[in-house]
Parts: structure tokens; C-alpha cells; sequence
């Protein structure tokens, strides 16, 4: 069974410093796919990236990075320079290679990001 | 980017009525999309997937006389929350897919219901 799990429920960081959101995942796939989502207050959810299986090569985005190791099945997320604007909820999803095309939702980290 | 619409953002209904969402992929075909219902604080619960020209598949637990869902289009899908009572109120957010196994979902903006 395929499940992700993001042990941070809330963290709370003064602005300009960098965090790190954890996500570690399970699956016995060996081609699957791994994402990303922003939640801001609003409500909706942004996409932030999708990573399959088989490329671990770390991205950055601006002042996210993104660091996939399937050594320890994690996918962490790390914001540098943190500003109050990320401040939201972000989920770690995880979807196996399935017609259905369902994903698994970690159940969020709360970041707070302090002025 | 994707981009997909939600309509209504907020609604307010009293006992015992429907509502109707609906849920537009505005500048690609999503041969599927997906139903999510969120509590507050709490993580998004997959309700329903829905394939455009066929029956939604619904998850365990998920009342399929209740929450009615018709995807008549390959950009429109709609939930109708059926006879609602306030233990239905909610975040509802729907999520639309091009396609193909690992595809990015991208969600619209969600309505929240409010059952009184």
C-alpha cells in the first residue's frame, strides 16, 4: 500500500531563514511519481513539482529546492530565505503508475512564517 | 499553466436542499477529474473519480445517492450534494488530470458549503 507521511505538523520560522519540510513515502512500485502543493490561506492548491522515480537529480526553483533520495524514500522540500508570502499548508502527495491516476496526500505541514 | 475553475467559491444553503459545483478545465481536456472534500486543518479526502462518458468511481464510505457526480464533458464535471444537511458542510475541491499514469492534477479553488 502506498502511503506519505510528513512527521512535521506545524513549524514556525522567523522570516529569511531557511526550512526544510519533510516527506518520506511508501510504495512497492518501482515507477511512481511524487508532488509537491502549496495551500495558502485561500484555499486553493498550487502545484509546485512532480518528480517520477526514476530522475533523483535535485531541482531548484527560485528559493525552493527540492531533494529527492530514494535511498530513504524521502522527498524534502527547502525553502530558502523564507518570507512571510510561504506561509500556507504543503502537501506531500505520492501516485503510483496506476490508470486511475489517484494520488496519496501526506497530511500537511502548517508553516508559519513570522515577520 | 493548467488552470481549472470552480463555481460557486461559497455557498450557503439551508437543510435539506441540493447544490450543484461545477468544475471547468479552462485550457485543456481532462479525460478525468477528481472530487476532494476537506475538513478544516485536515488533509484532502479523495472522494470520487470521475471519467469523462462514464459512472464515477467513488471511495469507500462515499454515499454515491448523495453526492451525485456527472462529467458530461472533457472540461466539465459537477458534484451535487443531494438533500444537504450541516454535517455536509465543507471545503469541496475538484482536481482535473490531461491524462496519462503520474499525470499533475491541478485543482481549482475550491467551494466552501455551509449547510444551515
Amino acid at each position: 500500500a502506498q502511503k506519505v507521511t510528513q512527521a512535521q505538523t506545524e513549524i514556525s520560522v522567523v522570516e529569511k531563514e531557511d526550512v526544510t519540510l519533510d516527506c518520506v513515502y511508501e510504495t512497492r512500485d518501482t515507477t511512481y511519481y511524487l508532488f509537491w502543493y502549496k495551500q495558502p490561506p485561500s484555499g486553493e492548491l498550487v502545484f509546485l513539482i512532480r518528480r517520477n522515480s526514476f530522475d533523483e537529480q535535485n531541482e531548484i526553483s527560485g528559493r525552493y529546492s527540492w531533494n529527492f533520495q530514494k535511498s530513504t524514500s524521502s522527498f524534502n522540500f527547502t525553502i530558502t530565505a523564507s518570507q512571510v508570502v510561504d506561509s500556507a499548508v504543503y502537501f506531500c502527495a505520492l501516485s503510483e503508475d496506476r490508470r486511475d491516476d489517484k494520488i496519496i496526500f501526506g497530511k500537511g505541514t502548517r508553516l508559519h512564517i513570522l515577520p | 499553466g493548467a488552470v481549472v475553475s470552480q463555481h460557486p467559491s461559497r455557498v450557503i444553503c439551508k437543510s435539506g436542499t441540493s447544490v450543484k459545483i461545477e468544475c471547468r478545465s479552462l485550457d485543456f481536456q481532462a479525460t478525468t477529474m477528481f472530487w476532494y472534500r476537506q475538513f478544516p486543518k485536515q488533509s484532502l479526502m479523495l472522494m470520487a473519480t470521475s471519467n469523462e462518458g462514464s459512472k464515477a468511481t467513488y471511495e469507500q464510505g462515499v454515499e454515491k445517492d448523495k453526492f451525485l457526480i456527472n462529467h458530461a464533458s472533457l472540461t466539465l464535471s459537477t458534484l451535487t450534494v443531494t438533500s444537504a444537511h450541516p454535517e455536509d458542510s465543507s471545503f469541496y475541491i475538484c482536481s482535473a488530470t490531461p491524462g496519462g499514469r503520474g499525470e499533475t492534477q491541478y485543482f481549482g479553488p475550491g467551494t466552501r458549503l455551509l449547510v444551515l
